[in-house]
């Protein structure tokens, strides 16, 4: 079941500068995509969100991009700081879709 | 901010044995779900539960497991037999209605000998 796929396993970015994280994904009927970080050992915490009706949507440094015709969604973070390492997973559901379904996940590093 | 409580953070058990692990969800919360991660691997959807049934489950939610709400406040998830396959972090997640994020909890790592 790869319906939300992350190919980065990893990137490292340096701080300050721009981090952009990938995730595609095939289920046309997905409609609502979040992204969750995640610290060892703890559980994935909330993000950033983006309705299919949107293209586009920011809160503070975090931007989530989406092309629906593409069927790919971006992560952007910037500046980027060291506090972001993490790894980030993104996540979609269908329309009143009772379950997330997750990527893989990509690990950040941000060096300082 | 309101948090998902769970207990134990680790459980170490043999093969064969019967684990309980333990939820508080989000107090006003309504759905309620367990995903699991293994090791380097994705986070995989188990089940989710709504007004006191079963509302969804995957191909990895077998007769060895179950879900309960006893009270008004937890939420279980029991393995009757573990095998080592079943060693993975399980998590507890709750939202309050359908559409909203899913608030996870910090886990619970099962180690099954």
């Amino acid at each position: 079941d790869q319906q939300v796929k992350q190919n980065s396993p990893s990137l490292s970015v340096q701080e300050g500068r721009i981090s952009i994280l990938n995730c595609d994904y095939t289920n046309s009927m997905f409609d609502y995509f979040l992204w969750y970080k995640k610290y060892p050992a703890e559980g994935p915490t909330f993000l950033i969100s983006i309705s299919s009706i949107k293209d586009k949507n920011e809160d503070g440094r975090f931007t989530v991009f989406l092309n629906k015709s593409a069927k790919h969604l971006s992560l952007h973070i910037v500046p980027s700081q060291p506090g972001d390492s993490a790894v980030y997973f993104c996540a979609a559901r269908t329309e009143y879709g009772n379950k997330l379904v997750f990527g893989a996940g990509t690990i950040l590093r941000v060096k300082s | 901010e309101p948090e998902v409580t769970q207990t134990p953070s680790h459980q170490v058990t043999q093969m064969g044995q019967e684990v309980i692990l333990r939820c508080v969800p989000i107090s006003n919360h309504l759905y309620f779900y367990w995903y699991r991660q293994i090791l380097g691997q994705k986070v995989e959807f188990l089940v989710s539960f709504y007004n006191n049934e079963i509302s969804e489950k995957s191909e990895i939610f077998d007769d060895q497991f179950s879900v309960e709400r006893p009270d008004g406040s937890n939420f279980t998830l029991k393995i009757r037999s573990t095998k080592l396959e079943d060693s993975a972090m399980y998590f507890c997640a709750s939202m309050w209605q359908i559409n909203e994020k899913l608030f996870f909890g910090s886990g619970t790592q099962l180690s099954v000998l």
